[in-house]
Formats: C-alpha cells, sequence, structure tokens
C-alpha cells in the first residue's frame, strides 16, 4: 500500500516568489491536512480539505493557501515568500480526519534565500 | 498559546535503560493523544495513542500513561535501543468533525549502545 507522498522532496526559492507544493495522499484518504514544521514553532497546522473543501484552518496568513481535487490529491501554495516560510511542510491524510489512521508523508522542505 | 508542554527537550539514556517523556495540555476539549516518532529526513509514525476514559496502554515496549485529573500524560520507552534513536513528539486532538492535531515541542531522544 503506497504511502503519503510528497513532492518536490526539496526546493529553493528566492524571497517574494511563490510556490506550490504538492500532495497525494492513501488510496481512499479523504482528508488532507498540511503541517509546517520549523525549529523554533515546532509543529503547526495549517490547514485541512476534505471533499474539496477546506474544513478547518490555523493561524497562518492568507499568504499561505490551498486547495485539494476530485482525486484528493491536494495543493499548497505559498505567495509572496519571506525568509521565516522556510520549513519543512508536512503533509497527511486520513479516510476522515485526524486521529487513527493518520498517515503523514515524508515532507517537503523548502529554503527561501 | 502553546496547549501542549513537553519535556525534556532531550533525553540521552543508556541501551536497555527506560526513557521517560512528559507532556502536560491544557485543552480540555482533547479527547485523542497519539505519540509520534520522527526519524531525520521522515514524517512523524504513529506510534501509540490513548483516549482520555483509559489510564494506561502498552504496546510492545511502549507504555503511555494517562493523568486526567492532572490533564498529564507520558510516554515510557522500557529496554531502550539505539534504533528508538529519534524525535518524539506528544500530540492532543480537540473533539468535533474539525480535528487538528496540536503537538508538544517535540524531544530528542539519543539511546547510547
Amino acid at each position: 500500500k503506497a504511502g503519503v507522498t510528497q513532492t518536490p522532496r526539496y526546493l529553493i526559492k528566492t524571497r517574494g516568489q511563490q510556490v506550490t507544493l504538492s500532495c497525494s495522499p492513501i488510496s481512499g484518504h479523504r482528508s488532507v491536512s498540511w503541517y509546517q514544521q520549523t525549529p523554533g514553532q515546532g509543529l503547526q497546522f495549517l490547514f485541512e480539505y476534505f471533499s474539496e473543501t477546506q474544513r478547518n484552518k490555523g493561524n497562518f496568513p492568507g499568504r499561505f493557501s490551498g486547495r485539494q481535487f476530485s482525486n484528493s490529491r491536494s495543493e499548497m501554495n505559498v505567495s509572496t515568500l519571506e525568509l521565516g516560510d522556510s520549513a519543512l511542510y508536512l503533509c497527511a491524510s486520513s479516510y476522515w480526519t485526524a486521529g487513527d489512521g493518520y498517515t503523514f508523508g515524508s515532507g517537503t522542505r523548502l529554503t527561501v534565500v | 498559546q502553546q496547549q501542549v508542554k513537553q519535556s525534556p527537550q532531550s533525553l540521552i539514556v543508556q541501551k536497555g535503560g527506560i526513557s521517560i517523556i512528559n507532556c502536560a495540555y491544557e485543552n480540555t476539549a482533547f479527547d485523542y493523544f497519539p505519540w509520534y516518532q520522527q526519524f531525520p529526513g521522515k514524517g512523524p509514525a504513529l506510534l501509540i495513542a490513548i483516549r482520555p476514559d483509559v489510564s494506561e496502554k502498552k504496546e510492545g515496549r511502549f507504555t503511555i500513561s494517562f493523568n486526567k485529573s492532572a490533564k498529564q500524560f507520558s510516554l515510557h520507552i522500557m529496554d531502550s535501543q539505539p534504533g528508538d534513536s529519534a524525535t518524539y513528539f506528544c500530540a492532543g486532538i480537540s473533539s468535533g468533525s474539525a480535528r487538528q492535531l496540536t503537538f508538544g515541542s517535540g524531544t530528542q531522544l539519543t539511546v547510547l549502545p
């Protein structure tokens, strides 16, 4: 059974640019959540999508956005990148919501220079 | 506001010893408390989880002890092995349909051979 796949694994962007990250959930999983992991702030919830609708959102600025497609694949977009956006971005999927069966991908390491 | 406080930040244990990581939570709406293990370059992986109506749960060498009145829970790793060296995160998930993980700050465990 394939796990959660995140692409790309590594990304280097320049301040002011925008970036799109992709997440393919485990087959059959309909909920996809995104988390940001930094040494200073730890793991923080960004947002959750379920059946193409944003169901929950964390405390991040509007520069962070996402969407989910009909096949449950999700993308996360960050516009006007700042140095502080450098982080490991993790995607997690589950059939219904966070809890049992919640599985994380290996993440996308974003570096903003 | 940090809703899950985790300690210690780092822990060094000899092979065969017991590793103990503690967490305290503030949000009484949490109804699910998972522990995650993260290796470098990987996403967090669910290790063991407990619900607040249970005081202890054991899976192999890993045990969660839960004290609902004190709003504290802990992870015990018995017979610690060098392969257990990783970062461990406790978390809480609040009840309701829109659920998200609120993570502790993490504990870097090193098991010496």
